[in-house]
């Protein structure tokens, strides 16, 4: 069955860059919409964006200055990247598949989550 | 801007009951334009219910979504112990700018 998995730095500095990487198994990163969504603590669900078959991407209006999406199909991961970050930006960031039907964009598997901090 | 609010906040029931919990839409769209998460403590969301009433792969029957326009509605019946979590529901804008966007989440607790 299809797997994801997060990884990447568990710290980050103050205005530096955020960057994620998620490997897909059981499923080939090219065939599917793929997503990342955050959860700062105690809060609740924030969507990033996607990246579509096509390489096209569709980021969430507020953070699209700051957001790169990309997938990389020989190594089956796609990556996000996540520009002058604040503590603002520090969350459990999880990768997803997203899935459609009709007008409905959502997310049918989900990664484990990686936790981010941002902090000096 | 799409906004969902969840109704209640919290909920506190026992096992065997059943849970009502309501998402309301700030747009009134297509009636399949809604899903349903489940998260528990130091997990990841586990999809639910998508089109507002089709069942994901592997969810029991006791899970059901309705519901239409603005209102929609997730009922969880004959609770089990392991049902207690956050719920969260989510659409996807259909006016500018479009995001996928989630209700601030209903937490089912046990009474």
């Amino acid at each position: 069955q299809v797997q994801l998995q997060e990884s990447g730095p568990g710290l980050v500095k103050p205005s530096e860059t955020l960057s994620l990487t998620c490997d897909v198994s059981g499923a080939s990163v090219g065939s599917y919409y793929w997503t990342w969504i955050r959860q700062p603590p105690g809060k609740g669900l924030e969507w990033i964006g996607l990246i579509n078959t096509s390489g096209g991407t569709h980021y969430n209006f507020s953070l699209m200055s700051r957001v790169t999406i990309s997938v990389d199909s020989s190594k089956n991961q796609f990556s996000l990247k996540l520009t002058s970050v604040t503590a603002a930006d520090s969350a459990i960031y999880f990768c997803a598949r997203q899935n459609y039907y009709g007008p409905l964009y959502y997310m049918d598997i989900w990664g484990a989550g990686t936790t981010v901090t941002v902090s000096s | 801007e799409l906004l969902l609010t969840q109704s209640p906040d919290t909920v506190s029931l026992s096992p065997g009951e059943t849970a009502t919990l309501s998402c309301r839409s700030s747009q009134s769209g297509s009636s399949s334009n809604l899903a349903w998460y489940q998260q528990k403590p130091g997990q990841a969301p586990r999809l639910l219910i998508y089109a507002a009433s089709t069942r994901a792969s592997g969810i029991p029957d006791r899970f059901s979504g309705s519901g239409s326009g603005t209102d929609f509605t997730l009922t969880i019946n004959r609770l089990e112990p392991e049902d207690f979590a956050v719920y969260y529901c989510q659409q996807y804008g259909s006016t500018a700018p479009r995001t996928v966007t989630f209700g601030q989440g209903t937490r089912l607790e046990t009474k």
